[in-house]
Parts: C-alpha cells; sequence; structure tokens
C-alpha cells in the first residue's frame, strides 16, 4: 500500500481540472485492485477496480491505470468537482482473499 | 451504505472494560469483515468472516474478538480496553460476482478509551 505516515497526502486541484491520485503496493502476487473514495463522516465507498490482467478500465468520470512492473496504480477524476473532495484508497488483494488499503489521499477540490 | 448498520455510532469508555461493537446487515452477503482505521493510517484488518462458522484473524486481531451470529451479524469485542484501541471502527461485507468483489462499509463506530 501507500507509505505509511502521519499525515495524509494532499492534492489539492481546481474544478474543473482532471485529479491523478496515485498508490504505490506492495504485493507483485496481488491480482485484484480497487480504489475506495471516503468522504468526511462516512465510510469508504467503491469507485472503480481493476484486474491485474487489464493495464487500464474506465469508468464514468474516473480512470484507473495499472502499471505492474513498477507496482503503481493510478486514480485518474476527469472535470474534478466539489463533490469530489474526499479522501481516496487504493487496496488490493490476491485471490479475493483478504484487502490491503493503502494510507489514503485527501482531495482537496477549490471552486 | 444503510444496508451496512453498525451500533453505537460513538462509544466513550474507559480502560479496562468490555465493550462490543454490533454490525448488521441487510445485504444478504455471506462475507463479513472489522476494519480499523487510525488517522493518518489506511485500515487495517482485524478479523473476517466468510460464512457463519468461518473465523479468521486478520493483520491486528491482538486484544480483539469476534461472533458470527447469523450470516446477517458480526460483532467485534474489546475484551479489556485500553487506549490505543481508540479509533474509528468499520464493519464490511462483500459480494463476490464472476467480475470481482466490492467491499460494502458502514457508517463507522468512533470509539474513544480513556
Amino acid at each position: 500500500g501507500e507509505s505509511v505516515g502521519l499525515h495524509l497526502p494532499t492534492l489539492s486541484v481546481q474544478e474543473g481540472d482532471n485529479s491523478i491520485i496515485n498508490c504505490a503496493y506492495s504485493n507483485s502476487a496481488s491480482d485484484y485492485f480497487i480504489w475506495y473514495k471516503q468522504e468526511s463522516g462516512k465510510g469508504p465507498q467503491f469507485i472503480i477496480d481493476i484486474r491485474s490482467n487489464m493495464d487500464k478500465r474506465q469508468g464514468q468520470r474516473v480512470t484507473v491505470l495499472l502499471n505492474k512492473t513498477v507496482k503503481h496504480l493510478s486514480l485518474q477524476i476527469a472535470a474534478t468537482q466539489p463533490g469530489d473532495s474526499a479522501v481516496y484508497f487504493c487496496a488490493e488483494t490476491r485471490n479475493f482473499n483478504k484487502f490491503y488499503f493503502g494510507s489514503g489521499t485527501k482531495l482537496n477540490v477549490k471552486p | 451504505d444503510a444496508d451496512v448498520t453498525q451500533t453505537p455510532r460513538n462509544r466513550i469508555t474507559k480502560t479496562g472494560k468490555r465493550i462490543m461493537l454490533e454490525c448488521s446487515q441487510t445485504k444478504g452477503h455471506d462475507r463479513m469483515y472489522w476494519y480499523r482505521q487510525d488517522p493518518g493510517l489506511g485500515l487495517r484488518l482485524i478479523y473476517y468472516s466468510f460464512d457463519v462458522k468461518d473465523i479468521n484473524k486478520g493483520e491486528i486481531s491482538d486484544g480483539y474478538s469476534v461472533s458470527r451470529q447469523a450470516q446477517a451479524k458480526f460483532s467485534l469485542s474489546l475484551e479489556s480496553a485500553i487506549p490505543n484501541q481508540t479509533a474509528l471502527y468499520f464493519c464490511a461485507t462483500s459480494d463476490r460476482t464472476g467480475d470481482g468483489e466490492k467491499l460494502f462499509f458502514g457508517s463507522g463506530t468512533q470509539l474513544s478509551v480513556l
């Protein structure tokens, strides 16, 4: 998962711009990855997933890119909106056994 | 997600007390999980259950126990609470389809151990 620390990495973007949130995962055997969004006071919510046999997957305004060579995952949000402000987590698993979460990135969208 | 309900939402307790956090789901999922979230850290798995008679330890099970009373109910107990168990606790269920597996989380229980 992402590097562990006491302070969340923070990304500030202007409304309407594109956002890119990055995640370095640890297990080269992981075969399934998910991005979650956590708004203040709520539990994480599923955004998009990708299997290890893919390198890109698109959803509505979101794209996940997977680079297995360097064990890197990214989430791209197009035309970022104020409602996208949240903490974003990546999670990895192998054989759908247990999910391991990164420490999260806080996205601030400036109006 | 209202389909996964955690009680209580907030709890303040004292060191040495036994407490139970409860989770119920109406999604009909077999798999249930308890996670802990600390500031600046990701979610860490405490215990998980893939079926009513199945209980497995996660990354940080010491000091915790669980009970899967029914498919819909999975409770987490702290036998003797200590201050470093102060955290935000999440229950989750999962739906495994042919395409992948999604976790559905409750709204969390904020636990403070004084």
